[in-house]
């Protein structure tokens, strides 16, 4: 069974800095695709960015971007610029990569603070 | 294009007793999954129906239960409520297909008496 690791239970920063949450995973897959979402005090799920496995370019989405390192099975997220706004818990998520759906598996989650 | 609508926010149980919580997905989407969100297990996948078909199933007991219909609206409910059954209850919509990207609901805060 895949495994999502987040070792950071807590991370802050000030504004307008740059911090990097950490996630590991494991898996014997080839072929399959790493998330990360946010979760602010609202509760819903939002997605930040996605991964597909089979991508050597790591993805971007406007002040958010991964480091994507598949032999290392490791995959942080850098939040640029940082807002408030951007305070919530993120959680890093695996999928297998199926002809079907197969059900995300989720790390238990960093939260991080913004200091103004 | 409306987003994933669970319903109720909020409720409060007795044990023993049962609930049932309804989640629409987005116009098109034919995936609805279900995750129990605890302090202590974080998130945990407990099904997944799929044009009204149950195609996933997590390692839950049968006390949790759900069904889809035919507009792609889901229900799951759940049986002899106990005290570790408060949670946040969160539904997926997806397409159910290719990349099959999930999109969350505000989810459903069960507590349990």
């Amino acid at each position: 069974a895949q495994t999502v690791t987040q070792s950071q239970p807590e991370m802050s920063v000030q504004e307008a800095e740059t911090v990097t949450l950490s996630c590991t995973y494991d898996t014997s897959e080839s072929d399959y695709y790493l998330f990360w979402y946010k979760q602010p005090p609202s509760r819903q799920m939002i997605l930040v960015i996605r991964q597909e496995a089979y991508k050597q370019q790591n993805a971007t989405e406007n002040r958010f971007s991964v480091n994507f390192q598949k032999a290392a099975k490791s995959f942080s997220l850098k939040i640029s610029d940082s807002q408030l706004g951007d305070a919530a818990m993120y959680f890093c998520a695996y999928r297998s990569h199926n002809s079907g759906n197969t059900p995300l598996v989720f790390g238990k989650g960093t939260r991080l603070s913004v200091i103004a | 294009k409306a987003g994933v609508t669970q319903t109720p926010r909020y409720l409060i149980k007795t044990r023993g007793q049962q609930v049932t919580l309804s989640c629409s997905p987005i116009s098109g989407h034919r995936s609805v999954s279900w995750y129990q969100q605890t302090p202590g297990q974080g998130l945990q996948f407990l099904f997944e129906y799929f044009s009204e078909t149950q195609r996933n199933k997590g390692n839950f007991p049968g006390r949790f239960s759900g069904r889809q219909f035919s507009n792609s609206r889901s229900e799951m409910n759940v049986s002899t409520l106990e005290l570790g059954d408060s949670a946040l209850y969160l539904c997926a919509s997806s397409s159910g297909q290719g990349q099959n990207i999930q999109y969350f609901g505000a989810g459903t805060r069960l507590s349990v008496l």
